[in-house]
């Protein structure tokens, strides 16, 4: 089974620039998490889809990052205009089922971001 | 905000021996998480207990979970230099839309 694929892996910009991150989560998974991991800390969820529905995108700076999920498959986050502090790794999950006692998640490689 | 909090920040140990990790929460959760990460990687599940479970085992990994005391703890037995990586406690929380609250972890050295 293939796992959550995400793209770029690396990625450095100038502040007000705008990036997109990519990706796909594993055949078959209905919910889609977008996370942002700043150095040292835990992942933060920005964003949750249920098909192609949004759960939740209440930590989701929508001045400035935008995500969707068309069809219900693959994903695509946006950061436009990008600050200094949006500099961490992205990554992408996905889960076969909402919540529940069932939600383990699956993560993918991440894209690192570096604003200069 | 962040519901789980790991003890320690860091631990360094040497090949062999036991690492035992704790993370604290806030409010009620329908199961707790343990992830690992590799350093530039992302998230591996490594073990996941419900709020009805006191204990549970897999493979080196020993987790348990007491929910009157909102606190969870992971045991790694015999640890090997690839254990090497950063642990988190993520909760998927009662009343947060069945989303996962990370900690930041414990940065576990496994010294050869």
């Amino acid at each position: 089974e293939a796992g959550v694929a995400q793209s770029p892996r690396y990625k450095i910009i100038e502040k007000r620039q705008s990036v997109a991150f990519w990706c796909n989560p594993i055949s078959g998974h209905a919910t889609l998490y977008w996370y942002q991991q700043i150095l040292g800390q835990g992942p933060k969820l920005l964003i949750q889809f249920q098909n192609n529905g949004v759960v939740d995108d209440s930590q989701l700076p929508k001045d400035r990052f935008s995500a969707e999920r068309l069809k219900g498959v693959d994903s695509t986050l946006k950061i436009q205009p990008a600050k200094l502090e949006d500099s961490a790794v992205y990554l992408c999950a996905s889960s076969s089922r909402l919540g529940g006692i069932y939600n383990e998640q699956f993560f993918g490689p991440g894209t690192r971001l570096t604003v200069l | 905000s962040q519901q789980g909090e790991e003890d320690p920040q860091a631990l360094s140990i040497q090949e062999g021996e036991n690492a035992t990790m704790n993370c604290s929460y806030k409010t009620s959760i329908n199961n707790l998480q343990w992830y690992r990460q590799n350093s530039g990687r992302g998230l591996v599940h490594l073990i996941l207990i419900r709020s009805n479970e006191r204990e549970k085992h897999s493979g080196r990994l020993r987790v348990t979970l007491d929910t009157s005391k909102k606190s969870s703890s992971l045991l790694i037995t015999a640890s090997r230099a690839a254990d090497t990586a950063s642990y988190f406690c993520a909760t998927d929380g009662m009343d947060s839309s069945y989303k996962l609250i990370f900690g930041s972890g414990t940065r576990l050295l496994v010294r050869p």
